[in-house]
């Protein structure tokens, strides 16, 4: 069966400009996770998703990034007025639930976005 | 802060050998550890895990030791295998559950044929 897709595979856009990064999770999959891996750096927590709602966005560094999952499935990672600071691999996961034990994180190829 | 270290970059193991990769972490509150592994240009994939309620967990080649009063686990790969090279993140989680998983910053390993 299909993985996590995510698009486009890479991004690159001049500082200031606002980018959108999309994540397709496995199909029947209620819970969706963003990530950001910088160079050199494991993935680094964002926002978790439990069907449309956002359930924890503790990871979003500022109020330039924001993320929605209108109808519970495709989810778009919005980041507006870049900033070189922002480039690195933004990693989409998702699960067949958001908890319990053993609830295993399918994650996709990653979206590398660079910011000149 | 790292709550979640892995203090060796990198690790060159002979092929057939046993491979050890570290693991050490500073929230008590942990209580689920899983270990991803990693190939250039794709996302991490999950390999193996274990609850704060057991201290050895095994799954063929795999095993993770937790040992909870120093704080530290490891991923023992026996034999190794030219495939296993790539790179391998600890990660944890609290709650039992694994809705937001703190890494650590990943080990590359090499495996030498």
């Amino acid at each position: 069966g299909a993985g996590v897709s995510q698009t486009p595979s890479n991004k690159v856009t001049e500082k200031g400009k606002y980018v959108e990064l999309r994540c397709d999770p496995i199909s029947g999959h209620t819970a969706l996770y963003w990530y950001r891996q910088s160079l050199g750096q494991g993935p680094e927590f964002l926002i978790y998703f439990q069907g449309t709602g956002a359930a924890d966005d503790s990871g979003l560094p500022n109020d330039r990034f924001f993320a929605v999952r209108p109808e519970g499935s495709v989810s778009t990672l919005k980041i507006q007025r870049t900033e070189r600071g922002d480039s690195a691999v933004y990693l989409c996961a998702s699960s067949l639930e958001g908890s319990g034990l053993r609830n295993e994180q399918f994650f996709g190829p990653g979206t590398r976005l660079t910011v000149l | 802060d790292q709550q979640v270290k892995q203090n060796s970059p990198s690790l060159s193991v002979q092929e057939g050998r046993i491979s050890i990769l570290n693991c050490d972490y500073t929230n008590s509150m942990f209580d689920y550890f899983l270990w991803y592994k990693k190939y250039p240009a794709e996302g991490p994939t999950f390999l193996i895990s274990i609850s704060s309620i057991k201290d050895k967990n095994e799954d063929g080649r795999f095993t993770v030791f937790l040992n909870k009063s120093a704080k530290h686990l490891s991923l023992h790969i026996v034999p190794s295998q030219p495939g296993d090279s790539a790179v391998y993140f600890c990660a944890a989680s609290v709650n039992f559950g694994n809705e937001k998983l703190t890494f650590g910053t990943g080990t590359r390993l090499t495996i030498i044929p």
